[in-house]
């Protein structure tokens, strides 16, 4: 069974630009979350989305978005990057709602110069 | 302030011996996860604990969750290279329609050297 897959893995940005980062599930796996990931920080929640449906969303600015198709896969998109966005963007496919039992792919890293 | 706290923080310690890692919270869980990361991959699900004082093994691995499911333990006996890593914590928050929301701890970075 194919994990989670994210696309890209690296990509460089300058501050206001914006980008779009796209995540497939693991086949079946209906529950899409993401996760912003920094060494101050640490792993962040951003949104989660089942159905096409956001069904949780973090203590993130209006400029962080996204959106499940169909398919389950979804993207999140940023607007207006500043300098602290600059982090690994985790995205996460769960099978089962409410377990917490998440399957992780290897992330985005986004730095925005 | 983390609403998880982990520690410590850091370890490093030599092949064969044991470690214990804490993972504490004033809030109150439905479920707890563990977690490993390695360098330039995503977290990696280790176990679930859901009931109160409920203990599981994983080889040389023991996981416990307290009895209010307000913090959980993580034991490694005679460790290994192969367990240097990141190990997080994370946890469901009762109460909320949390779906697979997770508050994540900050990490405990082991290093076990040969």
């Amino acid at each position: 069974k194919a994990g989670v897959t994210q696309t890209p893995r690296y990509l460089i940005k300058t501050r206001g630009q914006q980008v779009t980062l796209s995540c497939s599930p693991i086949s079946g796996h209906r529950s899409v979350s993401w996760y912003q990931q920094t060494p101050g920080q640490g792993l962040q929640f951003l949104f989660e989305y089942f159905s096409e449906t956001q069904r949780n969303k973090g203590n993130f600015p209006g400029r962080f978005s996204g959106r499940q198709f169909s398919n389950s896969r979804s993207e999140m998109n940023v607007s207006t990057l500043e300098l602290g966005d600059s982090a690994l963007y985790l995205c996460a496919s769960s099978g089962r709602a409410g377990t917490g039992e998440l399957f992780f792919g290897e992330g985005s890293r986004l730095t925005v110069l | 302030t983390q609403l998880l706290e982990q520690s410590p923080q850091f370890l490093s310690i030599q092949e064969g011996e044991n470690l214990t890692v804490y993972c504490n919270s004033s809030s109150v869980f439905s479920s707890l996860q563990w977690y490993r990361q390695e360098p330039g991959e995503g977290p990696v699900l280790l176990v679930t604990v859901v009931t109160g004082g409920e203990v599981k093994k994983l080889k040389r691995l023991t996981f416990q969750f307290g009895d209010a499911r307000k913090d959980s333990s993580l034991h490694i006996t005679a460790a290994q290279p192969g367990d240097t890593g990141l190990y997080l914590c994370a946890g469901a928050l009762t109460g909320n329609n949390a779906g697979n929301m997770l508050t994540f701890g900050g990490g405990t970075r082991l290093m076990v050297k040969p």
